[in-house]
């Protein structure tokens, strides 16, 4: 059963806190993604990663940072969080091919006070 | 800028009626998925249909694609109270290339209830 793992469902941090949000795949997949889920705007690419060390920026980089040291691990880090960066985050793998879905994890809820 | 765009944002049925929610896209694409999500939860993949295709089925979903008005519609058949959940769409992009050529544009989703 394949699998996309994240670090927390739930999680409370201060503005100005570094955060670490991780995300886990068991199916040896090149791609992967951050977005990040708000209510009525959908899913927003925030950076994805086609192979170890490499990233790509999405569609709403600013404020965040990536990091792909291993090919199953991607780490989304938020240098210093603000409360605007209160939102669900989603994870995502797939293999290096068109017409491929992704597999999600279960999302990361932060919330920024 | 957000590629598909959902309409309805909200639709109520009754348990046993069809349920058509549609995208529309602006730009040329390979192909366009659907996936659903449940309240709170990461979103599930449930059918791809590719630019050269017209209609596709899974079960009781049905997804048509007319690439000469950017649009498609997802079909449940049937409705149960367990489908109650978001329905998104997502599209690539024909222009992009390489790594970005993997990338998927979701739209903001149809939320569907249905009533037992």
């Amino acid at each position: 059963d394949v699998k996309v793992t994240q670090s927390s469902r739930y999680l409370v941090k201060r503005t100005g806190e570094k955060v670490f949000l991780e995300c886990v795949q068991d199916m040896d997949h090149e791609n992967m993604f951050w977005y990040r889920q708000d209510p009525g705007l959908g899913l927003r690419l925030i950076y994805f990663s086609y192979d170890v060390k490499m990233k790509e920026k999405g569609d709403i980089p600013e404020g965040y940072s990536v990091s792909r040291e291993k090919k199953e691990r991607f780490s989304l880090i938020l240098e210093s969080a603000s409360t605007n960066q209160t939102s669900m985050y989603l994870c995502a793998s797939c293999k290096p091919r068109l017409a491929v879905e992704q597999y999600f994890g279960p999302g990361t809820r932060l919330t920024v006070t | 800028s957000q590629q598909g765009e959902e309409d309805p944002q909200a639709l109520s049925i009754q348990e046993g009626e069809n349920a058509t929610m549609n995208c529309s896209y602006k730009t040329s694409i390979n192909n366009l998925q659907w996936y659903r999500q449940n309240s709170g939860r990461g979103l599930v993949h449930l059918i791809l249909i590719r630019s050269n295709e017209r209609e596709k089925h899974s079960g009781r979903l049905r997804v048509t694609l007319d690439t000469s008005k950017k649009s498609s519609s997802l079909l449940i058949t049937a409705s149960r109270a367990a489908d109650t959940a978001s329905y998104f769409c997502a599209t690539d992009a024909k222009a992009y290339s390489g790594a970005g050529s993997y990338q998927l544009t979701f739209g903001k989703g149809t939320k569907l209830s249905v009533i037992p």
